[in-house]
Order: structure tokens, then C-alpha cells, then sequence
């Protein structure tokens, strides 16, 4: 059984581009959690996705958008970025479903905005 | 607004004995509550769940407990092993016709051999 993974583990980028994170669920799971964590924070919800459309959604300005893929993997995408955007970006797969709360979590990546 | 706050960033104590791990809430509306642990380097690992309509569940040396009045659950972990030094983090879940997470700030545990 494949884990969570993330790409790129670690990446640098200058205020005002654009970047792609991605994501690959694990074996058998159909949604997709994306969470952003600030240096001594805890992860703070950006998005969730289920079946290729989005479930849900936090506190997080349009520049945030996200795709899952029919292989249930998926990608967060920030445009304009800012200095504050420089955090720790996880990535989490479940199985879905009301009853169901055990998230898989990636290993996450380290943006960095310069 | 902090609506999940851990309000102890870090707690010591010695292996073998309990280590309790606090958090309280503000929104009356969560209906699941989940503890996680983070070691460095790694994501979030789900260490254990509770309902709203319950007010404990056990796995193992993890338990949790939930005080709807007092809006505040906590996580036990008897007996306390050095392998469970980590970060732990409390978290609620929002249903309104989606879903949405809200993690507190974390604990930082050491387990002290």
C-alpha cells in the first residue's frame, strides 16, 4: 500500500509568481485535503476535494485553487504569491464519507517566498 | 478567531507515567474531534477520533475525553513511553453541507527516559 507523497519536498519562489504543488493519495482514497502550516501553527484548512470537485472550503483567497484528477491525485496552485504564503503545505488522502475522519497525511512541502 | 486552542505549547513528564494533553473549543457546531502527532520531517499521524455524542473513546494507551459543557476534551496517554515525545495536535470537524477541519497550535510533548 502506497502512502501519501508530495513534490517537490522543498521550493523557492519570488513574491508575485506562481506555483504548483502535488499531491498523490493513497491506494484507494477519494478525497483530498489541502492545509497550509505557518512556522509554530497548526495546519489551517485550505481545501478539500471528493470525487474531483471541491467539498470544502477555509479562510483562504481565490489565488488558492486546487484540481483533483480521476486517479484522485491532486494539485494546489498559488498565483500572486506573498511573503506570508511561506509555509509548510500538506497534503491529506481518506477514504470519504461522513463516518470516515482518518486522514493520511503527505510528508508536506516547504515553500519558500523571497 | 482560534476556535481550537491547545493553550500549553509544550509539556513534560517522565516515562512511564500519564501525560494529558488538553484543548478546548468555541464552536458548538463540530461534531468530530481527532488528536493527531507530528514528529519532524513527517506529516500529521491520526492518533485517535471521538464523536460529539460520546464522551470517551479508548485505543490502546489513548484515551480520549469529551466535556460538551465545558466545550474542552483532552487526550491521555498512559503510560508514557520516550517514543511518544512529539508534536500533538487537537482538531474539529465542521459538517454544513461540506467539510472543513480546524486544527489547534499543538503541544509539543517530551517524554523524559
Amino acid at each position: 500500500e502506497t502512502g501519501v507523497t508530495q513534490s517537490p519536498t522543498h521550493l523557492i519562489k519570488t513574491r508575485g509568481q506562481q506555483v504548483t504543488l502535488r499531491c498523490s493519495s493513497q491506494s484507494g482514497h477519494n478525497t483530498v485535503s489541502w492545509y497550509q502550516q505557518a512556522l509554530g501553527q497548526g495546519p489551517q484548512f485550505i481545501f478539500q476535494y471528493y470525487r474531483e470537485e471541491e467539498n470544502g472550503r477555509g479562510n483562504f483567497p481565490p489565488r488558492f485553487s486546487g484540481l483533483q484528477f480521476p486517479n484522485y491525485s491532486s494539485e494546489l496552485n498559488v498565483n500572486a504569491l506573498e511573503l506570508d504564503d511561506s509555509a509548510l503545505y500538506l497534503c491529506a488522502s481518506s477514504l470519504g464519507g461522513e463516518a470516515y475522519n482518518e486522514q493520511f497525511f503527505g510528508p508536506g512541502t516547504r515553500l519558500t517566498v523571497l | 478567531d482560534q476556535q481550537v486552542k491547545q493553550n500549553s505549547p509544550s509539556l513534560s513528564v517522565q516515562e512511564g507515567r500519564i501525560s494529558i494533553l488538553n484543548c478546548d473549543y468555541t464552536n458548538s457546531m463540530f461534531d468530530y474531534f481527532l488528536w493527531y502527532k507530528k514528529y519532524p520531517a513527517e506529516g500529521p499521524t491520526f492518533l485517535i477520533s471521538i464523536s460529539s455524542i460520546k464522551d470517551k473513546n479508548e485505543d490502546g494507551r489513548f484515551t480520549v475525553f469529551l466535556n460538551k459543557s465545558a466545550k474542552h476534551l483532552s487526550l491521555h496517554i498512559v503510560p508514557s513511553q520516550p517514543g511518544d515525545s512529539a508534536v500533538y495536535f487537537c482538531a474539529a470537524r465542521l459538517t454544513s453541507g461540506t467539510y472543513k477541519y480546524i486544527f489547534g497550535t499543538g503541544t509539543r510533548l517530551k517524554v523524559l527516559a
